[in-house]
C-alpha cells in the first residue's frame, strides 16, 4: 500500500532563510509525486510534480524538489523564504501504473515565516 | 478558462439529515475526484469518477456516495449525517485518463454538522 509521511506538522523559518519541508513515501511501484500548497479558505494549488523525468523538479514561486529513490524522499525546498510562503503544504503520491487519480496525501506541514 | 467550482461554499446541517454537494470541473476535464479534509485525519480520498463511472473508492462508509453526469459535473451525497462528517470537502478535476497529471482543486464546501 502506498503512504506518505511528512515530518514536522509545523515549521517556522525566518524571512530570507532556507525552506525545507520533508516528504517520504512508500510505494511498491514507481510513483508520481506532487507538492501542493493550501492558503486559508482555499483549495489546493500544485507547486510541482515528479513523473519520472528529471529527478530535480522546479515548480512555481521558486520552489523545487528532488526525487531520491534510494531514500524514498521528495523534499521541498526554497532558497529564501518570503512572507507570502506562509501556508500549509501537502505532499501526495499516486501510483504510476494505475489509471486512477487516487492521490494519497501526507498530513501536511504548516509553514510559518517570521519577519 | 474557469476553474473548478463547488457549490455551496458553506453548509450547516443537523445530525441525521442528508446533504448533496456539487462540483463543476474545468471544461474538457473528464475525471473528478472528491476528498474530505479534517484537522484530525487530513486529506482523505473519497472517490473518483471518469466518464460517469466510478473508477476508485476510498475507505468511507456507504453513507457517502457520488455520481457524475454526462457533462462531467459531479455530485456527492452524504446521508444520515454524523457530527464527524463536519469537514471541508474538496473536488478536483483533470483532463487525462491516466495518472500523473495535475489535479485542479476547487475551493471546497465547508460542511458543519450540528
Amino acid at each position: 500500500a502506498q503512504s506518505v509521511t511528512q515530518l514536522g506538522s509545523h515549521v517556522s523559518v525566518s524571512e530570507g532563510a532556507l525552506v525545507l519541508l520533508r516528504c517520504n513515501y512508500s510505494s511498491s511501484v514507481p510513483p508520481y509525486l506532487f507538492w501542493y500548497v493550501q492558503y486559508p479558505n482555499q483549495g489546493l494549488q500544485l507547486l510541482l510534480k515528479y513523473t519520472s523525468a528529471a529527478t530535480l523538479v522546479k515548480g512555481i514561486n521558486g520552489f523545487e524538489a528532488e526525487f531520491k529513490k534510494s531514500e524514498t524522499s521528495f523534499h521541498l525546498t526554497k532558497p529564501s523564504a518570503h512572507m507570502s510562503d506562509a501556508a500549509e503544504y501537502f505532499c501526495a503520491v499516486s501510483p504510476s501504473t494505475s489509471g486512477t487519480y487516487k492521490y494519497i496525501f501526507g498530513t501536511g506541514t504548516r509553514l510559518k515565516v517570521l519577519a | 478558462k474557469a476553474g473548478v467550482t463547488q457549490t455551496p461554499r458553506y453548509l450547516i446541517k443537523t445530525r441525521g439529515q442528508q446533504v448533496t454537494l456539487s462540483c463543476s470541473p474545468i471544461s474538457g476535464h473528464r475525471s473528478v475526484s472528491w476528498y474530505q479534509q479534517t484537522p484530525g485525519q487530513g486529506l482523505q480520498f473519497l472517490f473518483e469518477y471518469f466518464s460517469e463511472t466510478q473508477r476508485n473508492k476510498g475507505n468511507f462508509p456507504g453513507r457517502f456516495s457520488g455520481r457524475q453526469f454526462s457533462n462531467s459535473r459531479s455530485e456527492m451525497n452524504v446521508s444520515t449525517l454524523e457530527l464527524g462528517d463536519s469537514a471541508l470537502y474538496l473536488c478536483a478535476s483533470t483532463a487525462a485518463a491516466t495518472g500523473g497529471e495535475e489535479q485542479f482543486f476547487g475551493p471546497g464546501t465547508r460542511l458543519t454538522v450540528l
